[in-house]
């Protein structure tokens, strides 16, 4: 039984490109969190989706930052035009209901230029 | 202020000792997580607990939700529970997280 997988596990990124990351929930899961780690500081909430919808964005910085979670296929967080401040790990983690046990995936450690 | 504080920041042991972690979280909340972050940097949960106790192998949380207060304990501490210890909590619907407590166990 697969746990949460993303990928890519490492992502370089100069600035202005575009990141992409993917988190595969837990087979069975439907409720999906991402959170972000900056160098030296706590993990912080960014998005909750469930399929196909966004339920609580409200840790999203306003511009460039934006999460997909489709009826098909892994929930995407996309970051546009990367600036070094946008370096961090970013975990995704999935849960069988909201407010239950949330599994975390191994992150993605994105590396601005 | 956070809303959740961790204490100590940075713990080292020696092997076999008891080891205690403090967290006090000042939001109503619905549940309250333990997680532990390896080196590597990846993050197992380890406890969800909205009152009382649990207990797993050589891990004890417990909760007290008058004094918004939790405590994680080691018993038998060995060099492999070396990692980051993380508190958090789930209030209005989204994770709160703690700044963590790095453990260092020694032989």
């Amino acid at each position: 039984n697969a746990g949460v997988m993303q990928n890519p596990r490492h992502l370089v990124r100069r600035r202005g490109q575009e990141a992409r990351l993917r988190c595969s929930p837990m087979k069975g899961h439907s409720h999906v969190y991402w959170y972000r780690q900056l160098p030296e500081e706590g993990l912080k909430f960014m998005v909750y989706l469930q399929k196909e919808n966004i339920i609580d964005e409200s840790g999203m910085p306003k511009e460039r930052f934006s999460a997909e979670f489709p009826k098909e296929g892994p929930s995407i967080l996309r970051i546009q035009q990367v600036v070094r401040g946008d370096s961090a790990a970013y975990f995704c983690a999935s849960s069988n209901m909201h407010g239950d046990t949330q599994y975390f995936g191994p992150g993605t450690r994105l590396t601005v230029l | 202020k956070n809303e959740v504080e961790q204490s100590p920041q940075n713990l080292t042991a020696q092997e076999g000792e008891f080891i205690t972690i403090n967290c006090s979280y000042s939001v109503g909340i619905s549940a309250l997580h333990w997680l532990q972050q390896h080196p590597g940097g990846g993050i197992v949960s380890l406890f969800m607990l909205s009152s009382g106790k649990k207990k797993h192998g050589r891990l004890i949380a417990t909760i007290n939700i008058q004094e918004k207060h939790s405590s994680l304990h080691i018993t038998a501490s060995h060099p492999r529970d070396s990692a980051v210890y993380i508190c958090a909590v789930t209030a209005a619907s989204k994770l709160t997280f703690g700044t963590g407590t790095r453990l260092q166990v020694t032989l």
